[in-house]
């Protein structure tokens, strides 16, 4: 079975640029989540779907992040516009039967 | 929000020896998850618990579900050189999928 897939696998922008990545969850994963994991912490939620429905963006800054599954199926995370504090890897996990599995991740550096 | 205290933050042991941290959090959780992380990738997870009281083994991994649903820990027996990482204990409430994550344990094992 296939995990979770995101690219890229790494960016460098500078602040105030934009950047979006991507997820394609496990198959047949109904919910998708987002994550932001700053040096030495857990990850932190940023977003929960389930199928193509939002489910908590609680903790979202909705000023400069937006995230979307238009299908149901993978997922778009953007940033825009960057700042410095925006340096982190954003997971993607999928779940079934409440246990999470989680992508490799996006190192994202903001100069 | 919910923050879950993870204990201890590092810790640097001889090959062949065992080790131990633990979770815990002011408020109920009713499923705990433990996972590792490893430079460049994302938590892969070890072991899911799911009740009260719940022991269970993945190998010289063992976690428990402490009895008043706010605490869990995990041992590693005798530890290996490929045990290195930072494990993160995560939990889950109510209904809900979403995940509380702590900040993890780094794992530095010598041969």
């Amino acid at each position: 079975e296939a995990g979770v897939a995101q690219s890229p696998r790494y960016k460098i922008i500078e602040k105030r640029q934009s950047v979006a990545f991507w997820c394609n969850p496990i198959s047949g994963h109904a919910t998708l989540y987002w994550y932001q994991q700053i040096l030495g912490q857990g990850p932190k939620l940023l977003i929960q779907f389930q199928n193509n429905g939002v489910v908590d963006d609680s903790q979202l800054p909705k000023d400069r992040f937006s995230a979307e599954r238009l299908k149901g199926v993978d997922s778009t995370l953007k940033i825009q516009p960057a700042k410095l504090e925006d340096s982190a890897v954003y997971l993607c996990a999928s779940s079934s039967k409440r246990v999470q599995f989680f992508g490799p991740g996006t190192r994202l550096t903001v100069l | 929000g919910q923050q879950l205290n993870q204990s201890p933050q590092s810790m640097f042991i001889q090959e062949g020896e065992d080790v131990s941290m633990n979770c815990t959090s002011s408020s109920i959780f009713n499923t705990w998850l433990w996972y590792k992380q490893e430079p460049g990738e994302g938590p892969v997870l070890l072991i899911a618990l799911y009740k009260a009281g719940e022991l269970t083994s993945n190998g010289r991994l063992t976690a428990q579900f402490g009895i008043t649903r706010k605490d869990s820990f995990l041992n590693i027996s005798a530890s290996i050189p490929s045990d290195v990482g930072i494990y993160f204990c995560a939990g889950s409430q109510g209904g809900s999928e979403k995940l509380v994550f702590g900040k993890g344990t780094k794992l530095t094992v010598n041969p």
